[in-house]
């Protein structure tokens, strides 16, 4: 089994608003991330936590705040975000051993 | 500065014949490759991988070819099929993935 889950699957936003995306995975993997694709683009690390801490925040804007509950969990929350932020974005997993990274499908986030 | 390089954005192939795609990049310490194939609105699939102490990796109709000295790796698909219309990206081990830009491929009927 190597699913990644997300959800909403889709979301829309104003700026004012503080909403959240979730990611669960139950392969056992100990790093999840963060990713922002934007459209033509390569996905963009946003953050990486490893063994539930946060290992790697790439200069990712405070309004955007990670958090690992839990082994299985990530969550990201959002808050006065811009209308540049709109993109697809993406949660990952992959044995701490391992490069390989599996994603979930996205969550396609349009901020109006 | 580009580490991860893909330099066709796009690749249109007959279906039944092989799709090529080409990968380089410039770090030679980069030590595990992977592709992955994306559909527009969903996240990346894995497809394949190959570790830098390989030259050649093969899984179904997937084959990954690394030519370390050239640092060039190649991703050929056999035969080429419809549902294999996707972008699809090459990706190198540094701890992180480090990307290239995608090459779109379009099966043609």
């Amino acid at each position: 089994d190597t699913e990644v889950t997300q959800t909403p699957k889709h979301l829309v936003m104003g700026m004012t608003n503080k909403k959240s995306l979730k990611c669960e995975q139950h392969m056992g993997h100990r790093a999840m991330y963060w990713y922002k694709q934007k459209a033509k683009k390569p996905p963009e690390l946003m953050f990486v936590y490893s063994y539930e801490k946060l290992s790697i925040n790439e200069s990712v804007p405070s309004r955007f705040s990670p958090e690992c509950p839990n082994s299985s969990l990530l969550n990201l929350h959002l808050h006065a975000l811009q209308p540049e932020d709109s993109a697809l974005y993406l949660c990952a997993s992959s044995d701490s051993q391992r490069p390989t990274q599996y994603f979930g499908p996205g969550t396609r986030l349009t901020v109006l | 500065d580009q580490q991860v390089k893909q330099n066709s954005p796009s690749l249109s192939v007959q279906e039944g014949r092989i799709s090529i795609l080409n990968c380089d990049y410039t770090n030679s310490m980069f030590d595990y490759f992977l592709w992955y194939k994306k559909y527009p609105a969903e996240g990346p699939t894995f497809l394949i991988s190959i570790s830098s102490i390989k030259d050649k990796n093969e899984d179904g109709r997937f084959t990954v070819f690394l030519n370390k000295s050239a640092k060039h790796l190649s991703l050929h698909i056999v035969p080429s099929q419809p549902g294999d219309s996707a972008v699809y990206f090459c990706a190198a081990s540094d701890h992180q993935l480090i990307w290239g830009a995608g090459t779109k491929l379009i099966i043609k009927p």
